[in-house]
């Protein structure tokens, strides 16, 4: 079972570089999810898509964008990437059909910003 | 809006000891509870979640946790912890209003455990 699948693991851009990072999962969910993590803060939503064909912005999406490609796929882009986008990027997905299911959680991408 | 504290950012125990991660929420109905284990280099793994019923609940790798609804807590614990228990912890609560935009995070407590 792959779950949640994100590419790359890491990735180092320079400042002004674009790069779109990006996720999979085969558990036939419905919801998809991009946080974000950073030291002493925690996991901040970016965006997210309750169902195929829609997106809707989280807590931090200045600096994103998303498309959700089909129900198996949710990319990430940083058209311009900042060093303040140095973070941990984690991609879930859950069944929304159960409002109390959980997320699922993909191993992450590292990536740093010079 | 809700938001969700876990107030130790790091904890210390020895191999054998008891444990308890704090965790309180704010939110004006009854939440979702989540407990989310991370280790290095890997994404989150649920350990156990509340929605409704026993206040009690257990969850994998001997984990259980109990809902206080007066003190607005969700504290996870374990009777004896194992030094492959080193790792972060976090909260999380959901919406019951059934928006996508769910699971509000803690900021993770890291627990360290001593031979």
């Amino acid at each position: 079972n792959a779950g949640v699948t994100q590419t790359p693991k890491f990735q180092v851009l320079k400042t002004g570089q674009s790069m779109t990072l990006q996720c999979a999962q085969d558990m036939n969910h419905n919801s998809m999810y991009w946080y974000r993590q950073d030291p002493g803060m925690g996991l901040r939503l970016i965006y997210y898509s309750a169902s195929e064909g829609t997106t809707d912005k989280g807590e931090v999406p200045n600096g994103y964008n998303v498309s959700r490609l089909n129900k198996r796929e949710f990319s990430l882009r940083l058209e311009s990437a900042a060093p303040s986008q140095t973070s941990v990027y984690f991609c879930a997905s859950r069944d929304f059909s159960s409002y109390n299911s959980p997320l699922h959680f993909g191993n992450g991408t590292r990536l740093t910003v010079t | 809006a809700q938001s969700v504290t876990q107030p130790d950012i790091h904890i210390t125990v020895s191999e054998g000891a008891s444990l308890e991660l704090r965790c309180n929420y704010s939110y004006g109905a009854t939440p979702y509870l989540f407990w989310y284990v991370q280790s290095p280099g890997q994404g989150l793994q649920l350990l156990l979640k509340y929605f409704s019923g026993d206040t009690l609940v257990q969850g994998i790798k001997g984990f259980e946790a109990e809902f206080k609804r007066s003190q607005s807590s969700f504290n996870l614990r374990k009777p004896s912890v194992h030094w492959s228990d080193a790792a972060e912890y976090f909260c999380a609560v959901g919406f019951s209003s059934g928006s996508a935009r769910q699971l509000t995070f803690g900021s993770g407590t890291q627990l360290t455990v001593l031979p």
